[in-house]
């Protein structure tokens, strides 16, 4: 089984600041999908960026990055220039690589990010 | 269009009520999901339907019945529900098939409150 591991419970930072959300994952698996989803209090579920592991190359999304190291199953999510519309639960998730497709995510605890004015 | 739409919003019923949720997506997804989300906890996945077939069941309950009518519909039906079982209930779709892209899209979920 896969786990996911987000260690910062919340973060606070000023806007226009960088921050960075860590995340790491423990599987057994060689190919497999690596996602940052954003939960504001609107409560939807919005895909921030995804990283295949096959891929050597971090993902990168406007204002939105990755560091991806596989040998050290980390993925943790950068953001620069932050707004405030940033502020949200952050979910670090993973699924593996399968021929069917259709494989649900594993999630981490999240993190609560807070961009203050 | 690349919406999960969810119905109803808020639900609340007593527990010995029946009531079903409804999630349709017309993205031409494959596969669909329900996962159970709690406050200030991760979603927690419940179901899989590929191609309109139950793939995955973890574990969860009988008083949850899922049901896939056609490839742009999924229901969840609830009978005897126990307050525990108030949370947030999450519908998404993916493609479903590898080369399509591989992110769920999410609905915006249903409130629930069993009392």
């Amino acid at each position: 089984a896969q786990t996911v591991t987000q260690s910062q419970p919340e973060m606070s930072v000023q806007e226009a600041e960088t921050v960075t959300l860590s995340c790491t994952y423990d599987t057994s698996e060689s190919n497999y999908y690596l996602f940052w989803y954003k939960q504001p209090p609107s409560r939807q579920m919005i895909l921030v960026i995804r990283q295949e592991a096959y891929k050597q190359q971090n993902a990168t999304e406007n204002r939105f990055s990755v560091n991806f190291q596989k040998a050290a199953k980390s993925f943790s999510l950068k953001i620069s220039d932050s707004q405030l519309g940033d502020t949200a639960m952050y979910f670090c998730a993973f699924r593996m690589y399968s021929g069917g497709g259709a494989d649900g995510l594993t999630f981490g605890k999240g993190t609560h990010l807070i961009i203050q004015p | 269009d690349t919406e999960v739409t969810q119905t109803p919003k808020h639900l609340v019923m007593g527990m010995t009520n029946k009531k079903s949720l409804k999630c349709e997506q017309h993205m031409g997804h494959r596969a669909m999901y329900w996962y159970k989300q709690k406050a200030k906890k991760p979603p927690e996945l419940m179901f899989v339907y590929s191609y309109e077939k139950l793939s995955i069941n973890e574990s969860v309950p009988s008083r949850f019945s899922p049901e896939c009518p056609n490839s742009s519909l999924l229901n969840l039906h609830l009978h005897a529900l126990q307050p525990e079982d108030s949370a947030l209930y999450l519908c998404a779709s993916s493609p479903g098939a590898q080369g399509r892209g591989t992110e769920a899209f999410f609905g915006q979920g249903t409130r629930l409150t069993v009392v």
